[in-house]
């Protein structure tokens, strides 16, 4: 049983369009986050959830909106895709926010833009 | 800001030890943890340093030295499965800014027969 786990795994979309990537954790973890990889593999984080309150937002554009229904998942909503969103977005979870806690990542969505 | 500095590529023999480091400077630092990722796919949790000195978990092994902004993550008996990218990331302080982990841009094992 996959502890975290996104959907879509790929996704190929147009400029212009708007698309929504799934998260669901089944781990009983209270912090969720959204990472991005680049094409030249550097991860960075775009938001955290704690308790589906909003704790982290790095400087991402309006167009990217996070949602949190419940602890167990963080869905992602991406708004006028543009050519640069192209990446791999991973979702990942740690029991809290507290230094030293593991994070456990999801398998990624590979996101193109075209 | 933050920034973290590992060597992009690292290459090695089976059955060698490879040593990769990692030195940062961020504000509010907090301890420093080690990631394997391979190709296509997730990063995956192999250390934490929160205090100074040598983490031992297996075949590898992490230190970390608060006074030189510097860390290793050291891989023993290298295997042809350990080809994989390795992240080093920071910990910032939780007081500031509550759970951010910062990864570094990775470094690219090789490891050949």
């Amino acid at each position: 049983d996959t502890a975290v786990s996104q959907t879509p795994k790929y996704l190929v979309t147009q400029m212009g369009n708007d698309k929504s990537i799934k998260c669901e954790q089944n781990l009983g973890h209270d912090t969720m986050y959204w990472y991005k990889q680049d094409s030249k593999k550097f991860l960075k984080i775009m938001f955290s959830y704690n308790n589906k309150e909003l704790i982290i937002n790095e400087t991402v554009p309006n167009r990217f909106s996070p949602k949190s229904p419940d602890k167990a998942h963080l869905n992602l909503h991406i708004n006028s895709l543009e050519l640069g969103d192209s990446a791999v977005y991973f979702c990942a979870s740690s029991q809290d926010p507290g230094a030293g806690n593991t994070i456990y990542f999801g398998e990624g969505s590979w996101l193109t833009v075209v | 800001g933050q920034s973290l500095e590992q060597p992009s590529e690292v290459t090695a023999v089976e059955g060698a030890i490879v040593q990769i480091n990692c030195t940062y400077q961020t504000s509010g630092f907090y301890g420093l943890s080690w990631y394997q990722q391979h190709d296509g796919g997730a990063p995956t949790f192999l250390s934490y340093n929160g205090l100074d000195g040598l983490e031992e978990t297996g075949r590898f092994s992490s230190f970390l030295s608060r006074s030189d902004s510097y860390g290793y993550l050291l891989l023993q008996e290298l295997q042809m499965k350990d080809s994989a990218s390795y992240f080093c990331a920071v910990f910032l302080d939780r007081g500031s800014t509550l759970g951010r982990l910062y990864f570094g841009r990775g470094t690219q094992l090789t490891v050949w027969p």
